[in-house]
């Protein structure tokens, strides 16, 4: 079975600019979750998307976003970016089968640099 | 919220020893406690993890074991190889309409030959 996949998994933006991340996530997952990492925060927590609905959302400003499709494969954007925002960006999937606890898996992640 | 404390920052150990990596948590309603491992230019690999209602949990060099009343759990790696260098995170997860997992600011572990 293919793990999660990330497009695309290197990426120069300027500051000012915006920019759209891609995660598939593993096949028959549905929950997929983003996770901001940085060497001064750690991994942090973005927000959770179920069935092509936001399910919770970390404590990040508004021009982090995202979305979820059909197929359950995910989109994050980021506008007006700032030096900041340059870290790892980690997609994570579930494949939530019970609410006491649900593994999940991570995929390589995106790379951002912001010049 | 959750807050997540992991202990130490950096371990470095003689190949063969033994590697303990401590986490204590806040929120008593967490009930998930996964532990990753993350190597140079990889993403997090899940290597074992342990639910509420468990206290200790084996998979062959790797042992987690849970303390609900102390709210602390720890990873134990056995008979440790080069290969396990890597750095390590713990998280928990409550659930409240929905995943929320918190980390842990990570473990570097290095194995000396």
């Amino acid at each position: 079975k293919a793990g999660v996949t990330q497009t695309p998994r290197y990426l120069i933006k300027t500051r000012g600019q915006q920019v759209t991340l891609s995660c598939s996530p593993i096949s028959g997952h549905r929950s997929v979750s983003w996770y901001q990492q940085t060497p001064g925060q750690g991994l942090q927590f973005l927000f959770e998307y179920f069935s092509e609905t936001q399910r919770n959302k970390g404590n990040f400003p508004g021009r982090f976003s995202g979305r979820q499709f059909s197929n359950s494969r995910s989109e994050m954007n980021v506008s007006t970016l700032e030096l900041g925002d340059s870290a790892l960006y980690l997609c994570a999937s579930s494949l939530e089968v019970q609410q006491l606890g649900r593994e999940q898996f991570f995929g390589p992640g995106t790379r951002l640099t912001v010049l | 919220g959750e807050n997540v404390e992991q202990h130490p920052s950096t371990l470095s150990v003689q190949e063969g020893d033994s590697a303990v990596i401590k986490c204590t948590y806040s929120d008593s309603a967490s009930n998930y406690f996964p532990w990753y491992k993350q190597e140079l230019g990889k993403g997090p690999q899940l290597i074992i993890d342990i639910r509420s209602n468990v206290g200790e949990k084996k998979d062959q060099r790797i042992a987690v074991t849970l303390n609900k009343t102390a709210k602390h759990f720890s990873l134990h790696i056995t008979e440790t190889q080069p290969e396990d260098s890597a750095v390590y995170f713990c998280a928990a997860s409550t659930w409240n309409y929905g995943q929320n997992f918190v980390f842990g600011p990570g473990t570097r572990l290095s194995v000396l030959p």
